[in-house]
């Protein structure tokens, strides 16, 4: 079955950029999403990157998608405290139902 | 366009009650999925609400259990509760085609059984 794994934390500083990892098993999946989830909320899509493509650039955030390793990250750069939040990684390998990898921790020090 | 919504936010149980939850989608979207999240197990699907049908279910028990209305609202409902369906349950929604679809969430229901 599909497994998504993710470290559980990372912690850089203010201005600095940050890379966020994940590993996929299902190489069905057509879509990988990151989500962003802030205590007390729910899941704020950030982007989402199509499975035949290498590379997506949206204003601070770069995702990278390495299908022969099945290797995603996340690259946040110029890392702000408001950046502070838990990130998921997730593919859509069956239909419409998401499998989310566990989550990672991001602190951002002043 | 109004987000995603779930009511209520906050529900507090003892165990052996029923529960049920309400999910309104954005507007336009067909598909409703709910999902559980704790911290043991994380993010798990339950179940996918396309057109008032049932469109793919996860791997929980039959004690939870959901509906879709006409409208694409949906509510799902928990019975016979057990302190281990403490979670925080997140609906989302989406235009409904599967593979190639972006799901958005709501802010969530925190359900605490006692």
């Amino acid at each position: 079955g599909e497994d998504v794994e993710q470290s559980l934390f990372l912690s850089v500083r203010e201005g600095d950029s940050s890379v966020i990892n994940c590993t996929y098993t299902d190489s069905s999946s057509t879509y990988l999403y990151w989500y962003k989830q802030e205590p007390g909320a729910g899941l704020q899509l950030l982007t989402y990157i199509f499975s035949n493509m290498d590379m997506k650039q949206d204003q601070r955030l770069t995702v990278l998608l390495n299908k022969k390793d099945k290797h995603l990250s996340l690259r946040i750069a110029d890392t702000q405290t408001g950046d502070s939040a838990i990130y998921f990684c997730a593919e859509n390998a069956a239909g419409n139902m998401l499998t989310f990898g566990g989550g990672t921790r991001l602190m951002v020090k002043p | 366009k109004a987000g995603v919504t779930q009511t209520p936010r906050y529900l507090i149980k003892t165990r052996g009650q029923q529960v049920t939850l309400s999910c309104s989608p954005i507007s336009g979207h067909r598909s409703v999925s709910w999902y559980q999240q704790t911290p043991g197990q994380g993010l798990q699907f339950l179940f996918e609400y396309f057109s008032e049908t049932q469109r793919n279910k996860g791997n929980f028990p039959g004690r939870f259990s959901g509906r879709q209305f006409s409208n694409s609202r949906s509510e799902m409902n928990v019975s016979t509760l057990e302190l281990g369906d403490s979670a925080l349950y997140l609906c989302a929604s989406s235009f409904g085609r599967p593979g190639t679809d972006t799901q958005y969430f709501g802010p969530g229901t925190r359900l605490t059984v006692l």
